[in-house]
């Protein structure tokens, strides 16, 4: 089964409101990173984030590695925030890879 | 500009033939890898590199192979094509979080 499983798949938001993404994993890992991608883009790394909250601009990222669980807040979205949002983890035994879920793709209506 | 470069943006080319993507990173890190994400989005590792040393190699077809000349650089050849190498191919280069280059689409006709 899939070790990374994300929710929702997709997601439809009004420009303004806000949005909770959620990562979860099926085995330990060390850490996890959140990247967003743009149709045909490249990915962008936008968190890293072992464990605790980080927050940049309108983003804000919660891990609890224990419990195997991310989540990605997204506040006031805009259009501009429309795209897929990734999450990786990285498991020691394995080298360093990352292991992706599939996505949520979020499209914001203005 | 410190990033991770890659070339070509997109190749399309014919079953069988052999193709050679290029990839370099100018951030300093230790390890490169290779990325294949297929229709459905999903990314999967391909290979990674530390100091020029194979260290992850996941089961690929073996037609699949990266080449090193230095950190800075892993390049990835696929010797014989075929329809289901059609994705796009993303290198990325890490010390910690991991940063990707912009992709090289591959089409197989």
């Amino acid at each position: 089964g899939q070790q990374v499983q994300q929710s929702p798949a997709s997601l439809v938001l009004q420009e303004g409101e806000n949005a909770e993404l959620q990562c979860n994993f099926s085995t330990s890992l060390n850490s996890m990173q959140w990247f967003y991608q743009r149709p045909g883009g490249s990915l962008v790394s936008l968190f890293y984030n072992p464990s605790g909250t980080k927050q940049s601009g309108r983003l804000t990222s919660t891990t609890v590695i224990k419990e195997r669980r991310s989540s990605l807040h997204i506040s006031s979205s805009q259009t501009t925030d429309s795209g897929t949002y990734l999450c990786a983890m990285e498991r020691g035994s394995a080298g360093n890879k990352l292991t992706f879920g599939i996505g949520t793709r979020v499209l914001v209506r203005p | 500009e410190t990033a991770v470069f890659q070339t070509p943006n997109y190749h399309v080319t014919q079953v069988g033939n052999e193709v050679s993507f290029n990839c370099k990173q100018t951030l300093g890190h230790d390890t490169m890898y290779w990325y294949k994400q297929d229709s459905k989005k999903l990314l999967k590792i391909m290979f990674s590199y530390n100091n020029k040393q194979l260290i992850v190699n996941e089961t690929v077809p073996r037609r699949f192979s990266p080449q090193s000349s230095d950190k800075a650089h892993l390049n990835l050849r696929i010797k014989s094509v075929e329809p289901e190498d059609s994705a796009v191919y993303l290198c990325a280069s890490s010390l910690g979080s991991q940063f990707f280059g912009p992709g090289t689409r591959l089409t197989v006709l």
